[in-house]
């Protein structure tokens, strides 16, 4: 267990709505990341936060994507307006960064089906 | 680095066999190699890294190493069990930002 958790663990939504997933970092982990992964591929960068300032977005995360990290603790990912090409693993990770090293956990991931 | 390519894409072995799974990367600024496990339905799981100022790392029955100047770095399982069988990825750090590049996967299959 790595201690990073993530809420729901599935979601099954019907094209057009929006959802909302919850990340949970390793306690005092200053950087979490958000990767999606789709069947048969490695994870992809979607976005990053350092403590709460959100520092690089991927082309990937379209108008449609927002992420959040208000207090520098827990994140949010929301997907507007979602569609079927959005089914995916999204995966949620975090890390400390300290001397130039950090290592990065994961945690379960959530998947979505999109109908 | 940018782009990891990973191989092979799959991998099946007898129960006591060893594994080995290679990468390369294309940045040789890239000082950082993790590798993850996946077992189905579930997220990566770190198993080992190598740090770029050593050339091999092992721990129990997994071993890493590192060739900077051919810029690959390869797994090493050794008496592979049915337990092993998952789906493996190497990573390398972009050199922009912290976000890592995964290679595309390694789907192991031990056989008892």
């Amino acid at each position: 267990d790595t201690g990073v958790s993530q809420d729901p663990r599935h979601k099954i939504t019907k094209r057009g709505q929006n959802v909302t997933f919850r990340c949970d970092p390793i306690s005092e982990h200053n950087r979490l990341y958000w990767y999606r992964q789709t069947l048969g591929q490695g994870p992809e960068f979607l976005t990053y936060f350092q403590n709460e300032a959100q520092l690089e977005k991927s082309r990937l995360l379209s108008d449609r994507f927002s992420a959040e990290r208000p207090k520098g603790s827990f994140s949010t990912l929301e997907i507007q307006r979602t569609e079927q090409g959005d089914s995916a693993m999204y995966l949620c990770a975090s890390s400390v960064m300290g001397l130039n090293q950090e290592t990065q956990y994961f945690g379960p991931g959530t998947r979505l089906l999109v109908l | 680095g940018e782009n990891v390519e990973q191989h092979p894409s799959t991998l099946s072995v007898q129960e006591g066999d060893s594994a080995v799974i290679k990468c390369t990367y294309s940045d040789s600024a890239s000082n950082y190699f993790p590798w993850y496990k996946q077992e189905l339905g579930k997220g990566p799981q770190l198993i080992i890294d190598i740090r770029s100022n050593v050339g091999e790392k092992k721990d129990q029955r997994i071993a890493v190493t590192l060739n900077k100047t051919a810029k690959h770095f390869s797994l090493h399982i050794t008496e592979t069990q049915p337990e092993d069988s998952a789906v493996y990825f190497c990573a390398a750090p972009s050199t922009k930002g912290g976000k890592l590049i995964f290679g595309q996967g390694t789907e192991l299959s031990v056989k008892p």
